[in-house]
């Protein structure tokens, strides 16, 4: 069985400020891993996903993430928070087989302040 | 190119009431999923289907049932609405491991 923890149901930073929301999983088999954003009354937009090979990952608006196997986390991180990245964002786990249903964590909202 | 198209967008129901909720893609994808997102519990699958005309049980499907009967289409519905299934409902769908989702539907019960 699969499933996310996302440590922290609300962070909140100043515009500027380092962003770092926690993920970790658990999976008997190599997981693949994704964050998703959500913005107010929208949909879900991929954001990054870690598959395969390199660990550390990028993905839009200047997010990064790093998958650490020993640690067993996907953290997400952006140098530098923009008001525009206010938002929620879920991280999300598969065994990687096409088909396989995506199974998310119970979200972050990330606030940032002027 | 549309992606994933939910309809309908909002809708308000009366306890025991039924509805259909609608989910179109245009990408041929072969996979397709509905979610409800609750606040604080993050998006949890009700149903789901693997090709035309198959459709599985998810972590939550009690209240729901769901055909796909064209392979573009996958209906949920909602036989006798309960206050317990106000959410907002999100579709998905995949080729491989990494899913597109349409813009959800809010349903409130009353």
């Amino acid at each position: 069985a699969q499933s996310v923890t996302q440590l922290g149901s609300h962070v909140s930073v100043s515009e500027g400020a380092l962003v770092l929301l926690r993920c970790n999983y658990s999976s008997s088999v190599p997981p693949y891993l994704f964050w998703y954003v959500q913005y107010p009354n929208q949909g879900l937009q991929l954001l990054l996903k870690y598959t395969t090979g390199a660990t550390l990952v990028k993905g839009i608006n200047g997010f990064e993430a790093e998958f650490k196997k020993s640690e067993t986390s996907f953290h997400l991180t952006k140098p530098s928070a923009h008001m525009s990245d206010a938002a929620e964002y879920f991280c999300a786990v598969s065994n990687g087989q096409a088909g396989t249903a995506l199974i998310f964590g119970k979200g972050t909202t990330l606030s940032v302040s002027s | 190119n549309a992606g994933v198209t939910q309809t309908p967008k909002f809708r308000v129901l009366k306890t025991g009431q039924s509805m259909t909720l609608l989910c179109a893609q245009d990408m041929n994808h072969e996979y397709m999923y509905w979610y409800r997102q609750d606040p604080g519990m993050g998006l949890r699958l009700i149903h789901y289907s693997v090709g035309e005309g198959t459709t599985a049980k998810g972590e939550v499907p009690d209240g729901y049932n769901v055909s796909r009967l064209k392979k573009q289409n996958f209906l949920l519905g909602l036989e006798s609405a309960a206050p317990s299934q106000t959410s907002v409902y999100f579709c998905a769908s995949s080729h491989g491991v990494e899913a597109f989702f349409g813009q959800g539907t809010r349903l409130t019960v009353v």
